[in-house]
């Protein structure tokens, strides 16, 4: 079945130890995002990529940063993780913006980040 | 700034009545409107989409919508304990392939 898949479904770093978390898609889909979600909160959009182009949220700090080498991945580094950055980070994907309607998003199943 | 507003509840409903679950936006040119489903640890799923003003059905579960209020509805029948989730909504506002999130409601459905 074609899907989105995480890796890993949890992460256990030190504070400051760089992490990468990556996501893959067998969708075909042209957009790519990577989200964090904290407890009771609604998910909070880090920075997405309309093909090659990197799209990033004004106030995504700069210890975040993302690659997609190519269509079916994406990664997301974390340079330095702090206490505050324990979270639930979200990968999905969508097509388009096509006639008049967004397509809908599709998520993988996330992974838990705890930070030590 | 866009926003997409809801009730973060609890909503708690017996098992087997209705659960009405509402969600208000403030982008009068917003045309494209979801509802999730999100379970404790889990992402959020899919439960449906509506585009145009009215209702649309699917199974146990109604979407309405009004673009002249600004707010879309999700009614759930027949409740189930397994419906007991986070329902999120998710707007996207004209234009834009990027929806914003509402907080989410807790649904709780007790037997």
């Amino acid at each position: 079945d074609a899907m989105v898949i995480q890796n890993p479904r949890y992460q256990v770093t030190q504070f400051g130890k760089p992490v990468t978390l990556s996501c893959s898609q067998t969708l075909n889909h042209n957009v790519m995002y990577w989200y964090q979600q904290k407890s009771s909160q609604a998910p909070k959009l880090l920075f997405h990529y309309y093909d090659k182009d990197f799209n990033n949220e004004a106030d995504t700090p700069d210890n975040f940063q993302s690659r997609r080498p190519n269509t079916s991945f994406c990664f997301l580094d974390i340079r330095s993780p702090g206490l505050g950055d324990a979270a639930m980070y979200l990968c999905a994907t969508s097509r388009d913006y096509t006639g008049g309607r967004a397509d809908t998003q599709y998520f993988g199943p996330g992974t838990r980040l705890t930070v030590l | 700034q866009k926003e997409v507003e809801q009730n973060s509840g609890p909503l708690s409903v017996p098992e087997g009545a209705i659960a009405s679950l509402n969600c208000t936006y403030s982008d009068r040119g917003s045309q494209s409107f979801f509802w999730y489903r999100q379970y404790s640890g889990k992402s959020p799923e899919l439960i449906m989409s509506i585009y145009s003003n009215g209702d649309k059905e699917d199974g146990r579960f109604t979407a309405q919508l009004n673009k002249a209020s600004q707010y879309v509805s999700l009614l759930i029948r027949d409740s189930q304990p397994s419906d007991s989730a986070t329902y999120l909504c998710a707007v996207n506002p004209g234009g834009s392939y990027i929806p914003t999130f509402g907080r989410g409601t807790s649904l709780i459905v007790h037997p």
